[in-house]
């Protein structure tokens, strides 16, 4: 596609059931990365890809949170037993690469409530 | 915790009038980014400026950096109501590299026409 593209675009979800969403990047970009952000918020780093190398995981809250991208590509942000606290936007972004001064390109997200 | 502040939070003007928004940091930066996100839209990269240019255009955007005072401002002239958003300012965590950005609040933009 042309763009990042993230699915589901809503999801609702119980708490404690697990749920995983989906990126799919630019085509050819190297890096991929994962950000969440609350309402009224900035977006907060979670982690990010080269190729399907995890680069850096510090922003991951904790263990309940996982992320992969295991053919370089398509990447999966999972979280497990799900909490209240865990609803927000979840934004996918790809550039060329991590280095300084490539243009990072956002999909336009997965809004997730957990009730 | 969060790297760039804007200023102010919440910015409303008329349809035809410049809008200015400031962003402070608190690192050294290779550059800063703003960002600019719509109403339940994804996030859009408008600018980006090294650490060694002081002011950059893009259209009616202007941007300018003083790495003196840690500060960045947005300059949006001659705005139009399709100008309605936040805008976010950007840094690295880690100089050099983008895989870690810390974004700030953000600005919310209200141009009324």
């Amino acid at each position: 596609g042309a763009g990042v593209s993230q699915s589901p675009r809503y999801k609702v979800t119980k708490r404690g059931q697990d749920v995983a969403l989906r990126c799919d990047p630019i085509s050819g970009h190297v890096s991929l990365y994962w950000y969440r952000q609350a309402l009224g918020q900035g977006p907060e780093f979670l982690t990010y890809f080269n190729y399907e190398a995890q680069q850096d995981k510090s922003g991951l809250p904790n263990d309940r949170f996982s992320a992969e991208r295991p053919e370089g590509s398509i990447s999966t942000l999972t979280i497990q037993r799900t909490e209240q606290r865990d609803s927000a936007m979840y934004r996918c972004a790809s550039s060329l690469a991590a280095v300084s001064g490539n243009t990072i390109y956002f999909g336009e997200g997965s809004w997730l409530t957990v009730v | 915790s969060q790297q760039g502040e804007e200023d102010p939070q919440a910015l409303s003007i008329q349809e035809g009038e410049n809008a200015t928004m400031n962003c402070s940091y608190k690192t050294s930066i290779n550059n800063l980014q703003w960002y600019r996100q719509n109403s339940g839209r994804g996030l859009v990269h408008l600018i980006l400026i090294r650490s060694n240019e002081r002011e950059k255009h893009s259209g009616r955007l202007r941007v300018t950096l003083d790495t003196s005072k840690k500060s960045s401002s947005l300059l949006i002239t001659a705005s139009r109501a399709a100008d309605t958003a936040s805008y976010f300012c950007a840094t690295a965590r880690v100089v050099g590299s983008q895989g870690n950005l810390i974004f700030g609040k953000g600005t919310k933009l209200s141009v009324k026409p």
